[in-house]
């Protein structure tokens, strides 16, 4: 059974920080794997997407990477800023659902 | 191009009562997918659909719990005689494949049943 854990559950660094979420999956077969945001209250806005056969994708400050062999990701965020603070959720697809992690809280103070 | 619209973005029902929740995908995209995020806890798959037909609905409460996709009009969840346990925030995805590599899900704003 698919499991996804994220570590740490909730970070807090001053703006300007350099960061790294982390992202773990037990079962390494999936089609791809999916970066999330998720305001309080609100929806999901979809980040980036690395497909199975990738290993990294890029958006802006964002990087995610994709070891599907030790069953890993990270997402690096870049100069961090007040604006990104929110939660971020990892998910992996594996058949017809997303199997998401908990999430990392992140709080990015001025 | 609008993105994943659900609605009622709330929705409050007293115990016993029918919840409907309603999502229109995006344009273009004919699958449909279901999560249920209770307090504290992940995102967890429902059901997915495709226009008129229900494809996987593996983690759906076998009881209370339905959903469609006609061929016009929003999808539907439903959930009849709601209970307190029901309370969560609903969410609605769409995509363009069904799933493969490529399969990118795109979310709606979700609608937050409470139950009283």
């Amino acid at each position: 059974k698919q499991e996804v854990t994220q570590i740490p559950a909730a970070l807090s660094v001053p703006e300007g920080e350099n960061l790294v979420l982390n992202c773990s999956f037990t079962d390494s077969a999936i089609y791809n794997l999916q970066w999330f945001r998720q305001d309080p209250g609100k929806g999901l806005t979809s980040l980036l997407l690395i497909q199975s056969s990738q290993r990294e994708q890029t958006s802006g400050r964002l990087n995610a990477s994709l070891d599907k062999s030790s069953g890993r990701s990270t997402l690096y965020i870049a100069a961090s800023q007040p604006g990104d603070s929110a939660t971020y959720l990892c998910a992996v697809r594996a058949g017809t659902a997303l199997i998401f992690g908990k999430g990392t809280t992140l709080s990015v103070s001025s | 191009n609008a993105g994943v619209m659900q609605n009622p973005r709330h929705l409050v029902r007293r115990r016993g009562q029918e919840a409907r929740l309603r999502c229109s995908p995006m344009k273009g995209h004919s699958h449909v997918y279901w999560y249920r995020q209770l307090p504290e806890e992940g995102l967890k798959f429902m059901v997915y659909l495709q226009k008129e037909n229900i494809i996987d609905e593996s983690g759906m409460p076998k009881e209370r719990f339905s959903a469609e996709f006609p061929k016009e009009g929003p999808s539907i969840l439903r959930i009849q005689q709601v209970v307190r346990g029901d309370s969560a925030a609903y969410f609605c995805a769409s995509s363009k494949q069904g799933a493969g590599m490529d399969t990118e899900a795109f979310f709606g704003q979700g609608t937050r049943l409470t139950v009283v």
